[in-house]
């Protein structure tokens, strides 16, 4: 397995420019998430998908859309970059939701190994 | 909105010793997550806790589900260079099954060989 896999490392965008990070996952995971991270800010999940079909919003959702057409793979689109979102990118997998109560290792979230992203 | 506090924000420690951290919030959980990152990847998780007063090990590191739900604490023993990293505490947000997961702003551990 590849686990969860995300394109590009890198990106430089100008200020208004659009462009869809990738992100696909082969463990057949129902439950799929993006993360932004920033100095001192911790992860703060922008939208999330418990399956194919069925996208809901996080915290930070503005500026940022997704879509889950099938259940491997979960972009992530900015339309019109703002400097504001210079951040990593952190693509998120598991069977479950992390959160669900009793726990098990199907709720076990693996993370990819993230997109720098900067916006000039 | 819900917020986890970590703290310390930073640690400098000597090879050998022992790290405590530990994570709180105004609200209960009902699940605390505990995840590293090292440096340049994304975060791993180390142990998962689903249960108030739970006390789960892995390896040198334990975790403990705080008796008011409001806390929970990460231990690690013995520290070796390779525990060099950000740990993050996790959970969901006290509405149900939302489907969300808020973070804490992580605590940065360095070790000094």
């Amino acid at each position: 397995n590849a686990g969860v896999t995300q394109t590009p490392k890198f990106q430089v965008l100008k200020t208004g420019q659009s462009m869809t990070l990738q992100c696909a996952q082969d463990m057949n995971h129902e439950y799929m998430s993006w993360y932004r991270q920033d100095p001192g800010m911790g992860l703060r999940l922008i939208h999330y998908s418990v399956g194919a079909g069925i996208t809901d919003q996080g915290e930070v959702p503005n500026g940022y859309n997704v879509s889950r057409s099938t259940t491997e793979d979960f972009p992530l689109r900015l339309l019109s970059a703002a400097p504001s979102q210079t951040s990593v990118y952190f693509c998120a997998s598991s069977y479950r939701w992390p959160g669900l109560a009793g726990g098990s290792s199907y709720n076990e979230q693996f993370f990819g190994p993230g997109t720098r992203l900067t916006v000039l | 909105g819900q917020q986890l506090n970590q703290s310390p924000q930073s640690m400098f420690i000597q090879e050998g010793e022992d790290v405590s951290m530990n994570c709180t919030s105004s609200s209960i959980f009902n699940t605390w997550l505990w995840y590293k990152q090292d440096p340049g990847e994304g975060p791993v998780l180390l142990i998962a806790l689903y249960k108030a007063g739970e006390l789960t090990s892995n390896g040198r590191l334990t975790a403990q589900f705080g008796i008011t739900r409001k806390d929970s604490f990460l231990n690690i023993s013995a520290s070796i260079p390779s525990d060099v990293g950000i740990y993050f505490c996790a959970g969901p947000p006290l509405s149900g099954n939302t489907g969300k997961l808020i973070f804490g702003q992580g605590t940065t551990l360095q070790v000094k060989p």
